[in-house]
């Protein structure tokens, strides 16, 4: 079945770039997106389509893609932005969505 | 504004059935796809199955494959899982969701409902 892989944890000070890569094989094929969760609530989408930004989530999130990597990159961090970051995408064939592994992005 | 709203979880014995409902409301639900996505206690998102929006395509995860069955009511906005042989592994809380789409890039999610299989 298809996966998505991403880093257990990434350490950052505030004020400091984050980035979080996501590697699967179709990645080439279909957007990637991203998403926040805090404790005890839902997922809040912060990237779809590889890049774009919804409307409410800061400038300091972005999304990048190079093959079969994509990566959310968390510029000038801040402690609010302490959480999972899961990323999702569909398999080769548009039929099925999966998640990342997820990353705990911890706020030094 | 946008609601998705899940009800039916509840402890339940493995072997056992159990059926999740979603209300939506706030969107058009008749035109889009919809998901189920749940997360175990301390782990991460794992996408459960989906639906198209009017019904005639639904794709399972391999681990719920032929053991769950999803399906929708558009005339009442709903949404539901029916889980059929349950086992302790399907411990988790359930979330409904409109999931973002290159076509469609909104993004919509319930607070969940939580299914515990246990004996």
């Amino acid at each position: 079945s298809y996966e998505l892989t991403q880093p257990p944890s990434v350490s950052v000070s505030p004020g400091q770039t984050a980035r979080i890569t996501c590697s699967g094989d179709a990645l080439p094929k279909q957007y990637a997106y991203w998403y926040q969760q805090k404790p005890g609530q839902a997922p809040v989408l912060v990237i779809y389509k590889d890049s774009e930004r919804p409307s409410g989530i800061p400038e300091r999130f972005s999304g990048s893609s190079s093959g079969t990597t994509v990566t959310l990159t968390i510029s000038g961090v801040q402690a609010e932005d302490e959480a999972d970051y899961y990323c999702q995408s569909a398999d080769s064939s548009d039929t099925y969505r999966v998640f990342g592994t997820g990353t705990r992005v911890t706020v030094l | 504004q946008v609601q998705l709203v899940e009800s039916g979880g509840g402890v339940v014995q493995p072997g056992r059935s159990l059926r999740l409902s979603c209300a939506a409301s706030g969107f058009t639900f008749s035109s889009y796809g919809m998901h189920w996505v749940r997360q175990a206690p301390g782990k991460g998102l794992e996408w459960v199955a989906v639906m198209s929006y009017d019904g005639s395509n639904k794709y399972y995860a391999d681990y719920v494959k032929g053991r769950f069955t999803i399906s929708r009511d558009n005339s009442k906005n709903t949404l539901s899982l029916q889980m059929n042989s349950l086992r302790a592994e399907d411990t988790a809380l359930y979330y409904c969701a409109k999931l973002s789409s290159g076509s469609y890039p909104e993004d919509y999610w319930g607070q969940g409902t939580l299914v515990t299989v246990s004996s």
